[in-house]
């Protein structure tokens, strides 16, 4: 089955700094690539998502950027904030929408 | 527009006891999902269903666990004889038919399941 890595597991960045969250997939069957955030002690919510027939998606501060060669895709954040301080969550889907998640990265901006 | 709703928020069951968890999908969607969050882990997919039909269980334990999305009413994730190996959150995701394949899914704000 598909196999989703994520790195860093921790991140502290200062506020203002730009933040860069990367994830690899074993299965090159996969076509949908979903970020989500998830604060404390609520439900992930999704924040971007990228299919395999683009390159990159942008919202805002957030970018999403896939290299299907390479089985890598990754999540950018511009000018940080306190409030972006939460744990970050890439995920794969191989069949129907079932998702694979990575094990999430926990991002801390200070101010 | 509601969106997921998961009830109860917060269960403490003792072991042997029976779990019941239910998740409403957003408005206009037909498929459910079920993930369980181990902590400080990612989430794991269980279960995915349409009404009345169980699509994909092949993340499910094959014993003590079962799901089902019936006609009318919330999903429900049923564990029988918990063990404290079953503590997590629990989560609900629902999405409209997918497209292609793929279909945005969105959470619910778990059930936090405590086995004493």
């Amino acid at each position: 089955g598909e196999n989703v890595e994520q790195h860093p597991s921790t991140l502290s960045v200062q506020e203002g700094d730009s933040a860069v969250i990367k994830c690899t997939y074993s299965d090159s069957a996969s076509n949908y690539f979903p970020w989500y955030k998830q604060e404390l002690g609520k439900g992930p919510q999704l924040i971007i998502d990228i299919r395999s027939n683009v390159g990159e998606k942008k919202d805002q501060r957030i970018a999403v950027t896939l290299n299907k060669t390479a089985k890598h895709f990754s999540l950018h954040i511009t000018e940080t904030q306190p409030e972006d301080s939460a744990v970050y969550f890439c995920a794969a889907s191989l069949r129907y929408s079932t998702l694979t998640f990575g094990k999430g990265t926990m991002l801390l901006v200070s101010p | 527009n509601a969106g997921v709703m998961q009830n109860p928020r917060h269960l403490v069951r003792r072991r042997g006891q029976e779990a019941r968890l239910r998740c409403s999908p957003m408005k206009g969607h037909s498929h459910v999902y079920w993930y369980r969050q181990l902590p400080e882990e990612g989430l794991k997919f269980m279960v995915y269903l349409q009404k009345e039909n169980i699509i994909d269980e092949s993340g499910m334990p094959k014993e003590r666990f079962s799901a089902e999305f019936p006609k009318e009413g919330p999903s429900i994730l049923r564990i029988q004889q918990v063990v404290r190996g079953d503590s997590a959150a629990y989560f609900c995701a629902s999405s409209p038919a997918p497209q292609g394949g793929q279909g945005q899914q969105f959470f619910g704000p778990g059930t936090r399941l405590t086995v004493l």
